[in-house]
């Protein structure tokens, strides 16, 4: 099938220790996403990436970071530095499309992180 | 950057009835997307709808891009309905998005 896959779907951290959240996708996408989101509220930007071995930090990139050395990978690793990792991370991808930038989003499961 | 603004943020119907959602943006975009968030986390996207109207099944969806504003409108409800509903929008040649803070829908029986 076609699609996103996030995992793990769900994972514990104890504090002070980086964790990484893996995202792959056989649509041959060129964008991929990664948004963070918060109880009740809505998705924020971690950081994006448009080609392989480039990425974009987005609104709230502080303790993050990513990697994109392959086009169907896009992991996110949360580090210690991340001051509330606790949240909801969203994988996405898109093809690009000319003069708008991005065509429509496609969405991963999802990971829940907890923060011990 | 831009702000989205989606109202209402809250919203009850019966099973059966209409709904109108709507999404107000401060600035020119060239991309709108509407997207469901089931009870489970699931995001699914609705319309690819940066001006224009659209309609697939028992939704439909109209962007005015000039006065800023997009409607999604939900017709006869179901309780499979329930969820959260995001607007998004972006601009220019970025290829990235920023989402309101949704309308959370619940249809009841």
């Amino acid at each position: 099938d076609g699609g996103i896959t996030q995992s793990p779907k769900y994972l514990f951290r104890k504090e002070g220790q980086n964790v990484t959240l893996s995202c792959e996708q056989n649509l041959n996408h060129d964008a991929m996403y990664w948004y963070r989101q918060d109880p009740g509220q809505g998705l924020r930007l971690i950081y994006y990436s448009q080609i392989v071995n480039d990425f974009q930090k987005g609104d709230i990139a502080e303790g993050y970071s990513v990697s994109r050395e392959k086009k169907e990978s896009f992991p996110l690793t949360v580090t210690s530095a991340q001051k509330n990792p606790t949240a909801f991370y969203l994988c996405a991808s898109s093809a690009l499309r000319q003069g708008t930038g991005t065509g429509e989003l496609f969405f991963g499961e999802g990971s829940r992180l907890t923060v011990l | 950057g831009i702000q989205v603004e989606q109202s209402p943020p809250d919203l009850i119907l019966q099973e059966g009835a209409n709904s109108t959602l709507r999404c107000n943006f401060s600035d020119s975009v060239n991309n709108l997307q509407w997207f469901h968030q089931n009870p489970w986390g699931q995001l699914i996207n609705l319309f690819y709808i940066p001006s224009g109207t659209k309609q697939n099944g028992r939704l439909s969806a109209t962007t005015v891009a000039t006065e800023r504003y997009s409607l999604l409108y939900i017709s006869s409800s179901q309780t499979t309905d329930s969820g959260v509903y995001f607007c998004a929008v972006g601009s220019g040649t970025a290829s990235k998005l920023t989402f309101g803070t949704g309308t959370r829908l619940q249809v009841t029986l």
